[in-house]
């Protein structure tokens, strides 16, 4: 059974038109992230909620916001996709920020701009 | 800042090979190393995870050894598959939150 879920599969957009990448995880883990990944180049961190606490990369651009409602389920929310922004888009979770725990990854969205 | 390098960056066997792929990082303050599968348009599957205390951890077929000294990971992939085929990518983690990825290595095994 799938443990982290995202959701579309593909999204397609238009340029400029606000996007959100959805992602739930069945394990009730604490630590949600998202990951950027550009073709043939290494996944990016973006941001990442320690329960509700928001933490964002310095280099993750100001387009890009999230969103933790509750344990199960967090946004992606592109406010105005650039030609750029498409990529495949990685959502993990971990059971803690200890370091010796796991990442369990989704199996992505990938977004193109049209 | 921490580099994660992958070489080479594609490699193709003949079924039934055993294999070596290979990830070397900059900075060995790690806490750990992980490897990871990725089908072509999928997500990314944990393989296995090494501790920096740790030199080795072993999972079916797969063996993974950590020089933290020297900066270097080994995926050694005994009696390869076809269904093997993939990208492999190794990722260290040198805080809470900070993984950094290699940009992987594409496997092909021919049958």
């Amino acid at each position: 059974d799938a443990m982290v879920i995202q959701n579309p599969r593909y999204q397609v957009t238009q340029f400029g038109k606000p996007v959100t990448l959805s992602c739930s995880q069945t394990l009730n883990h604490n630590v949600m992230y998202w990951y950027q990944q550009k073709s043939s180049q290494a996944p990016k961190l973006l941001f990442h909620y320690y329960d509700k606490d928001f933490n964002n990369e310095a280099d993750t651009p100001d387009n890009f916001q999230s969103r933790r409602p509750n344990t199960s389920f967090c946004f992606l929310d592109i406010r105005s996709p650039g030609l750029g922004d498409a990529a495949m888009y990685l959502c993990a979770t971990s059971g803690g920020e200890a370091t010796n725990e796991k990442l369990f990854f989704g199996s992505g969205t990938q977004l193109s701009v049209l | 800042k921490q580099e994660v390098t992958q070489i080479p960056a594609a490699l193709s066997v003949p079924e039934g090979e055993n294999l070596v792929l290979n990830c070397s990082f900059t900075d060995s303050a790690i806490y750990n190393l992980q490897w990871f599968r990725q089908d072509p348009g999928k997500g990314l599957t944990s393989l296995l995870l090494i501790q920096s205390s740790q030199r080795e951890q072993t999972s079916g077929r797969l063996n993974a050894s950590l020089d933290k000294s020297s900066g270097r990971s080994t995926l050694y992939i005994a009696a390869s598959q076809p269904g093997d085929s993939a990208t492999y990518l190794c990722a260290v983690r040198t805080g809470a939150n900070n993984l950094f990825f290699g940009t992987g290595t594409r496997l092909t095994v021919i049958p």
